[in-house]
Order: C-alpha cells, then sequence, then structure tokens
C-alpha cells in the first residue's frame, strides 16, 4: 500500500532563517506531488505541483520554493523565512491516471 | 475547475444524517465532484467523488443534481468523529496535475 511522509511534524523558526520541509512516497511510482498551505481556520492554497523528476509548477509567487530530487521526494524550501510563512504545510500525491489526492500529516511552521 | 460554494457551519446530532450542500453552478462537462474532509490539525482525508450519477462507498452517499449544478454529500449516520471540516472541489479528471484550491469549507459539529 502507498504512504506518505512529512517532517518534520512540528517547526518553529525565527524569521529571516532557512527552511527545509520534505515529503516523501512510498509504494507507487511517478506519482504527481503537491505542496499546500493552509492558514489557521482557512482552506488549502495550492504552492507547487510536480509531474516528475525536476518538473515544478508554481502556482503563487512567494518566498518559497520547491524541488524534486527523487521520483518520490518532494522538498520544500525557503532562503530566508518571513513572519507571513507561518501556516500547516500539507503535501500530496495521486497518480496521472487518477485525480483523488492522498495528503501527508502536515507541518506546522511557526515563524517567530 | 470550477467554484464551489459552501455554508461556513453545520451541525449535526448523532446518530442522525448530516446533509452537507455544495453550489457548483458553473461546473463543466468533464468535472468531477469530490468531497474531502480534514479532522483538526490532520491531512485532508478523501471520502467520495462523482460525474454525475449518484455515488455511494463506505463513508457517506453522493447525490448529484441533474443539471450538475449542485450535490450533496450525505453521510448516514453521523458520529462525533465525523466532526470535521468538508470540503467540496471540482476538478477535471483524468488530469496529470490536479491543480486545485480548496475553498474554506464547512465545518460539521456533531453534537451527542
Amino acid at each position: 500500500s502507498q504512504t506518505i511522509h512529512q517532517w518534520p511534524a512540528t517547526l518553529v523558526q525565527p524569521v529571516g532563517s532557512p527552511l527545509s520541509l520534505e515529503c516523501t512516497v512510498e509504494g507507487t511510482s511517478n506519482p504527481n506531488l503537491y505542496w499546500y498551505r493552509q492558514a489557521a481556520g482557512r482552506g488549502l492554497q495550492l504552492l507547487f505541483y510536480s509531474v516528475g523528476i525536476g518538473q515544478i509548477s508554481s502556482e503563487v509567487p512567494q518566498n518559497l520554493s520547491a524541488s524534486r530530487p527523487q521520483d518520490r521526494q518532494f522538498i520544500l524550501s525557503s532562503k530566508k523565512l518571513l513572519l507571513s510563512d507561518s501556516g500547516f504545510y500539507l503535501c500530496a500525491w495521486n497518480r496521472g491516471s487518477t485525480d483523488t489526492q492522498y495528503f501527508g500529516p502536515g507541518t506546522r511552521l511557526t515563524v517567530l | 475547475d470550477a467554484k464551489t460554494t459552501q455554508p461556513t457551519s453545520m451541525d449535526c446530532a448523532e446518530g442522525r444524517a448530516a446533509n452537507l450542500p455544495c453550489n457548483h453552478s458553473t461546473i463543466s462537462g468533464n468535472e468531477y465532484v469530490y468531497w474531502y474532509r480534514q479532522i483538526h490539525s490532520q491531512g485532508p482525508q478523501y471520502i467520495i467523488h462523482g460525474l454525475k450519477n449518484n455515488e455511494t462507498n463506505e463513508m457517506a452517499s453522493l447525490i448529484i443534481t441533474e443539471d450538475r449544478k449542485s450535490s450533496t454529500l450525505i453521510l448516514p449516520h453521523a458520529t462525533l468523529r465525523d466532526t470535521a471540516v468538508y470540503y467540496c472541489i471540482v476538478r477535471a479528471s483524468p488530469a496529470n496535475a490536479g491543480k486545485s484550491t480548496f475553498g474554506d469549507g464547512t465545518t460539521l459539529t456533531v453534537k451527542p
């Protein structure tokens, strides 16, 4: 069966520090991968998606970047965090032929 | 993807059916209606999806109107563990990248 992992689960970082969040998927190959951010009490905003290694599409201009160095690994990064980067970050995957997405447990980021 | 409109919140008595409405008046012919739910501080969980026929699975039923402009998710016997935010999204399938931002959803509170 397929599983999706995210780490860390929680993170507190000072403004101006770098960020690296990791997402990995097991039990499937060539998944579509997604990064979402969720502000408190709000819906999910799509940040990035990837259909293959090295292929990244950005949905909104921001302080963040994404990379896909391996087929089942998706990384969200920032060189300098802003206060507004705080939120709940969710990674998700699906297969190319279906649209049902499966979400990871999320990372709660607090920027102080 | 077509935009969806959902009530902000709903209450339901434990053991009763919970009926969650969703309007998607701009839906196009190849777009599916998907429902997810998110229990506090967890990743969203897929519930059900449909194109034009009503669908049922072990979690819920999905009723789509004949003109496809609205739908209703039915939890037949709500339990306290069904308290969550429910998201209705519309998405074309199959798609190599199911780009969708989830709206604010409906917060369902199941009361004893």
